[in-house]
């Protein structure tokens, strides 16, 4: 069964401290690995996809990174207004292209 | 411009009450899904529609039953509301990218529902 690991489940940060978000899975033929975004009261916001291992992708201070068996969120000096529920999900060729989710990484980055 | 909207925001209701939940999108996509997010957060797929026909339907209960118009509408209608069924209700929508033929799925804003 496919499954998404992430951690950790909490995480605070000063500004300006950098740190990272693991995201850890096992499907069979990955055929993407999504990162969203979410803020209390919304909906998930779409940030990245990655498609395979060695794929690197940026966007203002996150970098995501994917291996064969997990992906790292980095957060480069992070400031309050990132703070919010980061979710990792990946898509399998079976299953009609559903998105299987982790449980999420609160982050909160005081200033 | 709101890509993917749900009506209404907020659901407070009765145990036994049948309600209905609707989403629309206008990305021009020909996927549509309902999720689930429990009081712990864990987002979880419940059904699927692609060009109005059901292509996933997770081991949901038969009071739950997704209608699709048209490729732009996904509604979900709600049966015998329980208790168990208060949870935040998300419809989304994908399109294909790339060769890969992965599918970037964009997110409504949520139905809040409440069954007292």
């Amino acid at each position: 069964e496919d499954q998404v690991t992430q951690s950790p489940e909490a995480l605070r940060l000063q500004e300006g401290e950098s740190s990272s978000l693991n995201c850890s899975y096992t499907v069979s033929g990955l055929r993407g690995l999504f990162w969203y975004r979410q803020d209390p009261g919304k909906g998930p916001e779409f940030l990245f996809t990655l498609y395979s291992a060695g794929e690197e992708k940026e966007k203002e201070r996150l970098k995501a990174t994917l291996t064969k068996k997990e992906s790292f969120l980095h957060i480069t000096a992070p400031k309050p207004e990132d703070s919010a529920t980061y979710l990792c999900a990946v898509q399998a060729p079976l299953g009609g292209n559903k998105l299987v989710f982790g449980a999420g990484t609160i982050l909160r980055v005081k200033s | 411009d709101t890509a993917v909207s749900q009506t209404p925001k907020y659901l407070v209701t009765q145990m036994g009450n049948d309600k209905s939940i609707k989403c629309e999108q206008n990305l021009g996509h020909d996927t549509m899904y309902w999720y689930k997010q429990d009081s712990k957060k864990f987002l979880k797929i419940m059904f699927s529609y692609n060009n109005k026909e059901l292509i996933i339907n997770e081991t949901v209960p038969n009071r739950f039953s997704p209608k699709s118009p048209d490729k732009a509408h996904l509604n979900l209608h709600i049966n015998s509301l329980e208790l168990g069924d208060s949870a935040v209700y998300f419809c989304a929508s994908s399109r294909v990218v790339g060769v890969h033929q992965q599918e970037t799925q964009y997110f409504g804003p949520g139905t809040r529902l409440l069954v007292l």
